[in-house]
This record gives C-alpha cells, structure tokens and sequence, in this order.
C-alpha cells in the first residue's frame, strides 16, 4: 500500500539532545513538508521541499533542520536550539507535478522533552 | 500572503442536527481550498478540494462545502450529525500561483452530543 510511514511514534528527550524524526513515502510524490502541532495553533510549517536536494524554510524553521537527499525521504532533526520541541509532529506529501494536488499525511511523531 | 481564519474553535452539535464549520480565505490569485479531519493522535485525512471545477464540492463521509467568492467563503456541512464526526477539522489553501505552500487554519473542534 502506498502511504507515508513516520517513526518513531512517541520520543522522549532530555534538554540539549537532538533528535531525528523520520518520515519516508511510496508515492512517488516530489514535494514534502514537515508541520508542527500545538493545541489551538493548527498546523504551523517548518520546513517543505519540492525536489531532491532543495528545499525552503518554512514560517518558524528556527531550531530545525532537514535534508532531502533521496526522493522518498524527508527527514527532520530538532536541535538543541529549538526553545518548545514538545509537540506533535506531522509529515506530508504532494504531488508537485499537480497544483491541486492535496497533501497526503502520516500518523506523525509526538515529541517530548523531559 | 494567502491564509485561511475558522470562526469558533470549539463547536458542539446534537446528534442528527447540521453541522456547519466555517472557513475564510485570504488569497491575491485564485485559491485551491482544502478540508481536513484529524482524529485524536492520528494524521489528517482529506474529506473534500476545490479546485474551481465546481462551487459545490461534496467529499467523504456526507459532507460538502460550497466555494462563494464573493464572500471569500468555503464553509463545510452535514445535514445529520453523527457520533463519528467527533473531531478535529482544518481548512487549506493552496495558491494557484505556482507556489507549493500549503497554509492551515487553527482547526475547529467538532463535539456531537447524544
């Protein structure tokens, strides 16, 4: 079945960790995004890529980076630098090639920092 | 910028009665429109799009949404509520401009009472 798989589901992390949240896609989509979740703020985009080694900051990409070297991966990595990381973490895709195309989302990846 | 407002964070509806989410865009070129529904701790899934091929727009699970651009408006409906539409509900836009942003509103929460 073609989807988009985020792992791990929960994390766990102490003060001053970075963590890598993984998100991979059989979609065969070209762009992917990366949201995050707060109660009563919706969805907030951090960081998207339309191709293979490119891609944008999105509105608060301060404390995040991601790479895109392979079509099907999007990783994201939450630094040291990130003040709040507890949140909810949503990854997605789209169909570049079709500007109607709709996002497609995994399960996404809760994030705690103890 | 392109951006989207949910009047009412919270909604309670009977079971049976209409349902109705309201949705404001804010868009310089001529807007995709999106609905969601998130269930708790889950992705988001797409309920219905406007892509401009039809102003009314019906999509899973009995709802629909009518594009009014005169009141730069995409309001989802239900005629019936049932106790499985309990949950969390975003509207999108996408410009139509070539950009690959996609923006979400702060989501509307749907409560059905017994």
């Amino acid at each position: 079945d073609g989807g988009i798989t985020q792992s791990p589901k929960y994390l766990f992390r102490k003060e001053g960790q970075n963590v890598t949240l993984s998100c991979e896609q059989n979609l065969n989509h070209d762009a992917m995004y990366w949201y995050r979740q707060d109660p009563g703020q919706g969805l907030r985009l951090i960081y998207y890529s339309q191709i293979v080694n490119d891609f944008q900051k999105g509105d608060i990409a301060e404390g995040y980076s991601v790479s895109r070297e392979k079509k099907e991966s999007f990783p994201l990595t939450v630094t040291s630098a990130q003040k709040n990381p507890t949140a909810f973490y949503l990854c997605a895709s789209r169909s570049g090639g079709r500007q109607t195309g709709e996002l497609f989302f995994g399960e996404g990846s809760r994030l705690t920092v103890l | 910028a392109q951006s989207v407002t949910q009047l009412g964070s919270h909604v309670s509806v009977s079971e049976g009665a209409l349902v109705l989410l309201r949705c404001n865009y804010s868009s310089s070129v001529p807007p995709y429109l999106f609905w969601y529904v998130q269930y708790p701790n889950q992705g988001l899934q797409l309920l219905l799009k406007y892509t401009s091929a039809a102003t009314l727009v019906k999509g899973i699970n009995g709802f629909e949404a009518e594009f009014k651009k005169s009141e730069t408006s995409f309001h989802l409906t239900k005629p019936s509520a049932h106790m499985s539409d309990a949950a969390e509900y975003f509207c999108a836009v996408i410009n139509s401009g070539g950009y690959q942003k996609v923006t979400f509103g702060t989501g509307t929460k749907l409560q059905v009472i017994p």
